[in-house]
Parts: C-alpha cells; structure tokens; sequence
C-alpha cells in the first residue's frame, strides 16, 4: 500500500492568512487528489495535480484561492489562501496507486479559521 | 455526471447483530468502480471493501460484504457480527474507469454514521 503524510495535521489560523499543506507519499504517483471535508458532510474533490502540469481544478475552485504545486513525482502542497470560517474543515490529499487498483488517503489536516 | 446517494444519514446496530447500509448511484458508464471507505474519529479514511461492475460477484472482505445490483445501480453494504470499532463514518464511492484504472478519483456520497450499542 501507499502510505501518505500530511503536514501540519491542523492548525488555527486567523482570517485573511493561508496556510500550505503538504503531501508526501512513500511512491512515485502520477496523479494526486486534494479534497475538502467541511465538518460533518462528505469529501469534495478541489483539484487534480499532475506533475510537470498545471493542476486541474473541480467547478467552485480556483487557483487563486487553491494554488496547488507538484514539484515531483510524491509530494504536492496546497495552500488556502486569504481564509475565511467558510475555510475551516478538513483537507485530505489522495493517491491512485495502479497496482493496487485503489485509492488511498493520507490523515487529513484540520484547519480551523478564526 | 455521476452521482452518489446515501439515503440514512445514521443507523444503529446492536453489538454482534448484521447491519445493512444503502448506496445508490447513477452513471452511464458500463464499467467502473465503487467502494466503501470507513471514517473513524481519527478521520482516516480507511478502505472497506471494493467491487469492479464488470464483476458479477459480490465482494466479502471478512465479515463486510456487498450486495452489487448493477441494473438497479444499487451497492449496499452488510456488516455482520457487529463490533464496536466498526463505529464511524462509511462513505459509498464511484470511481470511473475513463481515466485509467486507478488513476480517477473518487464520487462520495454524503456518508452514513454507524453507531454500534453494547
């Protein structure tokens, strides 16, 4: 299996601040999925990051609020940027490991905006 | 677009007892994946179990088993011999097969919290 890191694994953070969160993971990937889990509903996907491209992002996101890197073939970030308490929730990045023929999760960060 | 649809928000089981949870999904596509993805407290999520629709075969992983009724695009999810770390958050997903394997990512649904009494 793929095990995936994030860092941090939350924070508080004031509003009109970002924050990046970073994705490890222990293989080389091509495709990385960042999503948002707002408290107590489902996961939405926020964007694609391929390496060597740009990200592509899901309808309600940009790249401005949402810019994503992917320098190389296991590590991505996504920073949150000017946050607002609309922002608050937790932000999970996913893996696509062929072999497996699954998906796997690294722990989330939850993000708290006063 | 695909969509993924949990009808009961929350559902209890008593400890050794077999619960039941409802997925439904809709897609015009013929083959793909679904799963379902348990969520504890700690808030990883963890696989369950998977199953490919070109499979007519239900998936069983153990004491976790799927009923897959592809015409009727149903895909739920049966816990037997309850336990109480099965308590969390269990998400259906879809995952199309367009973009190579598994390489797409995931359609959840709005997710069911199980609760399992003593």
């Amino acid at each position: 299996s793929a095990v995936i890191s994030q860092k941090p694994s939350r924070d508080i953070c004031q509003r009109g601040t970002s924050l990046t969160i970073q994705c490890q993971v222990d293989s080389q990937v091509t495709m990385m999925f960042w999503y948002r889990q707002q408290p107590g509903q489902s996961l939405t996907l926020i964007a694609t990051a391929n390496q060597g491209s740009e990200a592509t992002y899901e309808s309600g996101f940009v790249i401005d609020k949402f810019p994503i890197s992917r320098p190389n073939l296991t590590f991505s970030t996504l920073t949150v940027s000017n946050m607002s308490p609309e922002d608050s929730s937790i932000y999970l990045c996913s893996v696509g490991v062929r072999v497996y023929n699954e998906q796997f999760f690294g722990p989330g960060t939850r993000l708290t905006v006063l | 677009a695909q969509t993924v649809t949990q009808s009961q928000p929350e559902m209890s089981v008593q400890e050794a007892e077999t619960v039941t949870l409802s997925c439904t999904y809709d897609t015009s596509e013929s083959d793909y994946y679904l799963f379902w993805y348990k969520q504890p407290p700690s808030r990883q999520m963890i696989l369950v179990i998977r199953q490919e629709a070109y499979k007519q075969q239900n998936a069983t992983e153990n004491r976790f088993s799927v009923n897959f009724q592809k015409a009727a695009k149903s895909f739920s999810l049966k816990i037997s011999d309850s336990q109480l770390g099965d308590a969390a958050m269990y998400f259906c997903a879809y995952r199309s097969t367009l973009y190579g394997g598994s390489q797409g990512n995931l359609i959840f649904g709005k997710g069911t919290k199980l609760s399992v009494k003593p």
